[in-house]
Formats: structure tokens, C-alpha cells, sequence
């Protein structure tokens, strides 16, 4: 089975800093990584993904995130956060080659940007 | 397109009822999959279901149980809650099965249990 540590619980953050979001995993078989943003009171909305290619992957808003198989680390990134930011951010593998794609969660990153 | 909907929004409920949760898949959509989330934890796979037939099931007993339609949408049944079923179940779709696809979450359906 696989495990999602996300190593922070809450990180406040003053706008325009730059922020990083720290997760590891833990898996016996090759994964998918994702980064997934919750709104309060909404459902999860993807961020991003590493599937395979580049270990670089990027949103549209400016979040990214780099895969480090060395590390088993997949931590997000972005160099100027802004007010509408704040959310709670959750990491998330599942495992590559299989036909069930379910999802394994970290508890989740609390990003709270201060003006 | 309409994203993947979910009814109710909120329920609250008491202790050894019995409660149906509703998931519309996005339009095109022929897998589900619930989760359950409970306040501070990261969301815990429940089931997957794929052209009507359930492909994976979660570490949830036997209280919890699904199913899928022709339509591709989806029931979530919970009989004899507990107070620590109190959570949001979220549901998510997907086009196929597989790790690759991306699964689009619904808003959640928010229990409470008393």
C-alpha cells in the first residue's frame, strides 16, 4: 500500500512571499503524484500532476511542483503566494499501472496568506 | 458541462438510522469513486465503480455499501451510523479507470451524526 506524509499542518505566509508545501510518500511500486487545492466548504480541485516525462510539473496559477524518486518527495512550490491562496492543500499518489486509480491522501496543509 | 454533482449538501442524522448519498457523475463520465472525509484528515477512499460493477472497496465495513446506475451515477448507503461517520463524502468521476485519469471531485455531501 502507499502513505502520504505532508510533514506541515498549517503554514502561515505573508503575501507575496514565496511558500513551499512539503510531501512525501511512501510506495513499494511505482506511483502518480498529485497535488489537489480545497476551497472552504467546496470539494477537492486538481492543482497538478506527475504522471511520467519531466519531474517539473506546473499549474496555471503558478504553483509547481518537482518529483524527487531519491527523496520520494513531491513538494509544492510558489515563489509569490497571493490572499486568494489560501486553501487547504492536499498530496495524493495512487499507483501507476493500475486499473483502479484510487487516490491516497496526506492530511492535508492549511496555507494561510496574511496581507 | 456541468461538473460532478452531489445531493444532499448537509444531513444530519441520529445514531443507528440510515442515510443515501447521491453522485451525478460529468457528462461522458463511467467511473465513481467515494471518499470519505473526516474534519482535520485527508480525504479515505471508500469505493470505486466502473460501468456498474465495483472495482475496489476501501478498509470501511459492511454498514457501508454502493452502487452504480446505467446512467453512471451513484448511491452511497450508510446504514446504523455512528457518531464517527460524521464527515464529508465526497465523490469523484472519472472518463476511465485507472491511476492516470483524473478524478473531478464534487462539492461533498457534509454529515453530521447525533
Amino acid at each position: 500500500a502507499q502513505s502520504v506524509t505532508q510533514l506541515d499542518s498549517q503554514v502561515p505566509v505573508f503575501e507575496e512571499a514565496p511558500v513551499e508545501l512539503r510531501c512525501n510518500y511512501s510506495s513499494s511500486v511505482s506511483v502518480y503524484l498529485f497535488w489537489y487545492v480545497q476551497y472552504p466548504n467546496q470539494g477537492l480541485q486538481l492543482l497538478l500532476k506527475y504522471l511520467s516525462g519531466s519531474t517539473l510539473v506546473e499549474s496555471i496559477n503558478g504553483f509547481e511542483a518537482e518529483f524527487n524518486k531519491s527523496q520520494t518527495s513531491f513538494h509544492l512550490r510558489k515563489p509569490s503566494v497571493h490572499i486568494s491562496d489560501t486553501a487547504e492543500y492536499f498530496c495524493a499518489v495512487s499507483e501507476a499501472g493500475s486499473t483502479l486509480g484510487r487516490l491516497y491522501f496526506g492530511r492535508g496543509t492549511q496555507l494561510t496568506v496574511w496581507p | 458541462d456541468a461538473g460532478v454533482t452531489q445531493s444532499p449538501t448537509h444531513l444530519i442524522k441520529t445514531r443507528g438510522q440510515h442515510v443515501t448519498l447521491r453522485c451525478s457523475p460529468i457528462s461522458g463520465h463511467k467511473s465513481v469513486s467515494w471518499y470519505q472525509q473526516v474534519l482535520g484528515q485527508g480525504p479515505q477512499f471508500i469505493f470505486q465503480y466502473y460501468e456498474k460493477e465495483e472495482r475496489g472497496r476501501g478498509n470501511f465495513p459492511d454498514r457501508f455499501s454502493a452502487r452504480q446506475f446505467p446512467n453512471y451515477s451513484s448511491e452511497l448507503n450508510v446504514n446504523a451510523l455512528l457518531l464517527g461517520d460524521s464527515a464529508l463524502y465526497l465523490c469523484a468521476s472519472s472518463f476511465l479507470r485507472g491511476g492516470q485519469e483524473t478524478q473531478y471531485f464534487g462539492p461533498g455531501t457534509r454529515l453530521l451524526v447525533l
